[in-house]
């Protein structure tokens, strides 16, 4: 079965740090550019980041450019979002996706876990 | 950033009814566009991609239509489980999404 696992969200202060992890399994993770989508309670999906199959390209919504770092380790089947700086306005629910390449392009995400709480507030 | 436009923002249906469903992008983008489904504490489901290909597993009653900037999602005849919200999103450019229809019972 095809799966994304979502880990590592919480309460955090703001300022303070959080890594989350997502676990892939069931796909040839290597094979698949990744990305972590976010939302906020009561609101609609946004993109944050993305991440190339090999990790050797990564790209950022401008409301996380420098704060957050997006990472993989393909021997573990595993995908990161290191988040620093966190504001209040980063409490969401963070869903990590799969990228199929839809028509060849990116950005479409078939399969999605099951998401992970961040709560920035102190 | 192209901005994405869905309405109504609730649409209020009967069970068995038709249901239709409005995206608009602020420019073109071709036919790269994708809907998906939430329901209340779950994650997105993919439904359709390329405006109009069903996803795998997605029930034969969930078309889409359109291109460049107008685009629709049909529900034929709405059973219990289709009540949800409905996002659209482009990836003709970098993601982005719309607000959602929020699809309710009458």
């Amino acid at each position: 079965e095809v799966q994304l696992v979502e880990s590592g969200g919480g309460l955090v202060q703001p300022g303070g740090s959080l890594r989350l992890s997502c676990a892939a399994s069931g796909f040839t993770f290597t094979n698949y550019w990744m990305h972590w989508v976010r939302q906020a309670p009561g609101k609609g999906l946004v993109w944050v980041s993305r991440i190339k199959s090999d990790g050797s390209s990564t790209s950022y919504a401008d409301s996380v450019k420098g704060r957050f770092t997006i990472s993989r380790d393909n021997a573990k089947n595993t995908l990161y979002l290191q988040m620093n700086s966190l504001r209040a306005e980063d409490t969401a629910v963070y869903y990590c996706a799969r990228d199929p390449l839809f028509g060849g392009l990116l950005g479409g995400m078939d399969v999605w876990g099951q998401g992970t709480t961040v709560t920035v507030s102190s | 950033e192209i901005v994405m436009t869905q309405s109504p923002a609730t649409l209020s249906v009967s069970p068995g009814e038709r249901a239709t469903l409005s995206c608009r992008a602020s420019q073109s983008v071709s036919s790269n566009l994708a809907w998906y489904q939430q329901k209340p504490g779950q994650a997105p489901r993919l439904l359709i991609y390329g405006a109009s290909t069903r996803a795998t597993g997605g029930p034969a009653r969930f078309s889409g239509s359109g291109s460049g900037t107008e685009f629709t999602l049909t529900i034929s005849s709405l059973q219990s489980e289709d009540f949800a919200v409905y996002y659209c999103q482009q990836y003709n450019y970098w993601p982005t999404f719309g607000q959602g229809t929020r699809v309710e019972i009458k």
